[in-house]
């Protein structure tokens, strides 16, 4: 049972442009949300994360917005540039179940030049 | 943001050795790491929590003899693969968080374990 979806694999968008990535979720015990930056061979790097008081925060280029009713949540990237080019990956988490972070399967962003 | 390390980032290993890949959280104490295992092209898959001074918690499906977790201090979490097979190839990575149930985990750099 996929509890975090990403349900698009790749993502091609050009230099500048706004890059919106998306996830759904199912469990509503989930009350926090991530978003993570991963190159091949690495491990992930902490983007921006949202709590599920909130439905918007905003750092920098980057903004995620939750929508708790349809349990969504994107990631805006304004501008993209070509440095952005990698595997983002949401993951959520319940206060209540530990903490522990349960990934989507990934959405490889393409920003080209 | 918090820095967690990784040891070695890649190790080849003949089939039936174990293996020990290392965890440290460098600016920070960890009371709660995390172990994760990536196949290829594929999502991060928790396998175990790793909490201070207690026994560690798996998760449905992983065996715990197989994939054995010591949290000895609040800046190390050693993961060691024991009797290695081929199957058990694949990159290993951990996450540390800093506080409680809601705080933001850290993640090493990922362990490339290849079993010959």
């Amino acid at each position: 049972d996929q509890q975090v979806k990403q349900n698009s694999p790749s993502l091609s968008v050009q230099e500048g442009r706004i890059s919106i990535l998306n996830c759904d979720y199912t469990n509503s015990m989930f009350d926090y949300f991530l978003w993570y930056k991963k190159y091949p061979a690495e491990g992930p790097t902490f983007l921006i994360s949202i709590s599920s008081i909130k439905d918007k925060n905003e750092d920098g280029r980057f903004t995620v917005f939750l929508n708790k009713s349809a349990k969504h949540l994107s990631l805006h990237i304004v501008p993209s540039q070509p440095g952005d080019s990698a595997v983002y990956f949401c993951a959520a988490s319940a206060h209540n179940q530990g903490g522990k972070l349960i990934f989507g399967q990934g959405t490889e962003l393409s920003v080209k030049p | 943001g918090a820095v967690v390390s990784q040891h070695p980032s890649w190790v080849i290993c003949k089939s039936g050795t174990s293996v020990k890949i290392e965890c440290r959280s460098l600016d920070f104490q960890a009371t709660t790491m995390f172990w994760y295992r990536q196949f290829p092209k594929q999502s991060l898959m928790l396998m175990a929590t790793s909490n201070e001074g207690s026994k560690a918690t798996y998760e449905q499906g992983v065996e715990k003899d197989k994939f054995l977790i010591n949290h000895a201090s609040l800046t190390l979490s050693t993961l060691t693969v024991t009797s290695a097979h081929p199957e058990d190839s694949s990159f290993y990575i951990c996450s540390a968080r800093v506080g409680g149930g809601g705080d933001t985990q850290y993640f090493g750099p990922g362990t490339r374990l290849t079993v010959l």
